[in-house]
């Protein structure tokens, strides 16, 4: 099974900073990693799939990187609403597994 | 509009069994694979179970296969989840997902539905 490993687990920031956060797969997955948003009691929404593609409707200032086994999420300009948690997820082979979360909160 | 409901959790003790719906609307589950995942408390997301477009291929982890069972009932566009021998760690928040070939991802969820293993 693939292994996701993601860094850190939680981090605190201000309206305004520049985040990023880390995805690292126990073997190389090409361009199958996506990554979600997820707040308590919704629903997990989708922001960028296949590495770098935004998905529809979602501000620009989500983007992904990365290629191989090591991935990054940012988001530049954190807005209120972008505090959440945020996991990756390889699609490449099944088991489809997550990333454990990183939790963005309020400094 | 494209929107997954979940339904059918709830309490059972340890060993029972359970079947969770999950209501697909604007779109035919004929033509998307779907997959179950489930967040136990405090924990992260755990894929669970696939099935493809067409139910002729079926995943599952190895956490509850042969436990469990995902279906579907296209004339409903209804996809489902048989759970039996459930365990303590079956404890989650259940739901499911709609896979986007084209892009190799989850794009549509449901907000899920509590399954809770207890005696």
């Amino acid at each position: 099974d693939i292994q996701m490993t993601q860094s850190p687990s939680s981090l605190s920031a201000s309206v305004g900073d520049r985040v990023t956060i880390t995805c690292r797969a126990s073997q190389t997955i090409n361009k199958y990693l996506n990554w979600y948003q997820h707040k308590p009691g919704k629903a997990p929404k989708l922001l960028i799939y296949g590495v770098s593609s935004l998905q529809s409707g979602v501000p620009s200032r989500f983007s992904g990187n990365g290629s191989g086994t090591d991935f990054t999420l940012t988001i530049s300009g954190l807005q209120p609403e972008d505090f959440a948690t945020y996991c990756c997820q390889q699609s490449y082979s099944s088991p489809f597994t997550f990333g454990q979360g990183t939790k963005v909160e309020i400094k | 509009q494209v929107r997954l409901v979940e339904s059918g959790g709830g309490v059972v003790q340890p060993g029972g069994s359970l079947r969770l719906s999950c209501a697909a609307s604007g779109f035919t589950l004929s033509s998307h694979a779907m997959h179950w995942v489930r967040q136990a408390p405090g924990k992260g997301l755990e894929w669970v179970a696939f099935i493809r477009f067409d139910g002729n291929n079926r995943y599952y982890a190895d956490s509850v296969r042969g436990r469990f069972t995902i279906s579907r009932d296209i004339s409903e566009n209804t996809l489902y989840l048989d759970m039996s021998s459930l365990r303590a760690e079956d404890t989650a928040v259940y739901s499911c997902a709609k896979e986007e070939g084209e892009i190799d991802a989850f794009d549509i969820w449901g907000q899920g539905t509590m399954v809770t293993v207890s005696s």
